[in-house]
């Protein structure tokens, strides 16, 4: 079982510049979310999605959008990015009948 | 609104002594409640995890939690720490079956030899 995959591993961008991120879910888990974590703080809740859907939200601006295709993979994109979006962004995967959450190992976006 | 706070933001301790990582949680439904662990430039862990049932949790390298309601409190404990427990320790809360998770801002553990 390869876990959820993130890539890629860095990024670095510079403003006004938009950024997709990637996430293959744990194999049997049908719900990805995403997750904002800059430095020294909690990861923050961005968004949830579910059956090509999203199907939960967190306080980000529409800057941050995502997909979900059919095989559950997911993407995040950033618009506009600003010296703020830098931070390490995780993706979670669950679902298979298990109550908790799997990460990946993150993308760690710098704006310049 | 649910939330999380972390009282502790590092927590030096020395080697093979206890430890204890306080975490209180805000919410007015039931919950399911975890702990993730984050080593350097990496993703989060599964710690241990309270979703009913016994108020003891236990993880399979010695840590516990216990799920206070009263309190609204789910500390993390161990009675013997190791090098290899330096790490950012995250308490988490969500609804039961949302998968949508409200973090704490962590607490450094560095053990110390």
């Amino acid at each position: 079982d390869a876990g959820v995959t993130q890539s890629p591993t860095h990024l670095i961008k510079t403003r006004g510049q938009q950024v997709t991120l990637r996430c293959s879910p744990k194999s049997g888990h049908d719900t990805v979310s995403w997750y904002q974590q800059a430095l020294g703080q909690g990861p923050q809740f961005i968004f949830q999605y579910y059956e090509e859907e999203e199907r939960q939200r967190g306080n980000f601006p529409d800057r941050f959008s995502g997909h979900q295709f059919p095989n559950y993979s997911s993407e995040l994109n950033v618009n506009a990015l600003l010296l703020g979006d830098s931070a390490l962004y995780l993706c979670a995967s669950s679902g298979g009948g298990r109550a908790e959450a799997f990460f990946g190992q993150g993308t760690r976006l710098t704006v310049v | 609104a649910q939330s999380v706070t972390q009282l502790d933001s590092q927590v030096p301790v020395f080697e093979e002594a206890p430890v204890e990582l306080r975490c209180n949680y805000s919410s007015s439904v039931s919950v399911y409640l975890f702990w993730y662990v984050q080593y350097p430039n990496q993703g989060l862990q599964l710690l241990l995890k309270y979703l009913s049932g016994s108020t003891l949790v236990e993880s399979i390298n010695g840590f516990e939690a216990e799920f206070n309601k009263s309190q609204t409190s789910f500390h993390l404990r161990k009675p013997s720490v190791h090098i290899s427990d330096t790490a950012e320790y995250f308490c988490a809360v969500s609804d039961p079956g949302t998968y949508k998770y409200i973090f704490g801002t962590g607490t450094r553990l560095k053990v110390l030899a």
